[in-house]
């Protein structure tokens, strides 16, 4: 079954720091892979999402990834962090394909971003 | 593209009640979406439509949980006697297409069972 894993629950950076949050996923194929972000209150919003192509992809808000076939992940990174990216982040997977080819997402289980002044 | 809303934003019940949740996809998007999402934890997908049609449920979806698309417009989405299980944040996403199009998400409605 396809899963997606955010190893990381909690993570704390200084502002003005770089960032990496990590996603690794399981899927039989290469899936469409999303990066989302939730604030307080506030719906998702996507970050970047990768489909085919070349593997470094630019988000908005300055966030980037990169997708890693041989590891099976999607690390969103961000060079230089500010106050205002403190919120929840979440992977995502699109299957595709077949009886799945739903565009259901499937997400990992977030990871808290918290950032030091 | 005033993007989806979903209504209300918050829904306090107590165990045993009926609730419903509305949700206004943009409109152009023929896809519209159910999830599910608990603190601490991602959302999960519930069901969605392509226009009217329900095509897929989640095996989370059990038998007190009916959606409905009329018309391939706005959705809702009905707890019949709802349990203390059933609290948590519901979203609502549309899409323009199938899988790889980008999910819009609403702002959600949380739920509180007491």
């Amino acid at each position: 079954a396809q899963s997606v894993t955010q190893p990381d629950i909690h993570i704390t950076v200084s502002e003005g720091a770089s960032l990496e949050l990590r996603c690794n996923y399981s899927y039989g194929a290469t899936p469409y892979l999303f990066w989302y972000v939730q604030s307080p209150g506030q719906g998702l919003q996507l970050l970047l999402k990768y489909f085919s192509g070349d593997t470094l992809v630019q988000g908005i808000k300055g966030f980037e990834a990169e997708f890693k076939r041989s590891q099976s992940s999607f690390n969103l990174r961000k060079p230089s962090v500010h106050w205002s990216d403190a919120a929840e982040y979440f992977c995502a997977v699109g299957p595709l394909g077949g009886s799945s080819n739903t565009g259901k997402l499937i997400f990992g289980q977030g990871t808290t971003l918290q950032v030091k002044p | 593209d005033t993007g989806v809303s979903q209504d209300p934003r918050h829904k306090i019940t107590k165990r045993g009640q009926n609730v419903t949740f509305r949700c206004d996809p943009i409109s152009e998007h023929n896809r519209l979406y159910w999830y599910r999402q608990t603190l601490g934890q991602g959302p999960e997908f519930l069901t969605y439509f392509q226009n009217e049609a329900q095509l897929e449920k989640s095996r989370l979806l059990s038998d007190r949980f009916s959606a409905e698309r009329p018309k391939g417009s706005f959705s809702t989405l009905e707890i019949q006697r709802t349990e203390q299980g059933d609290s948590a944040m519901y979203l609502c996403a549309s899409s323009l297409g199938a899988a790889g199009y980008e999910q819009y998400f609403g702002p959600g409605t949380r739920l509180t069972v007491t």
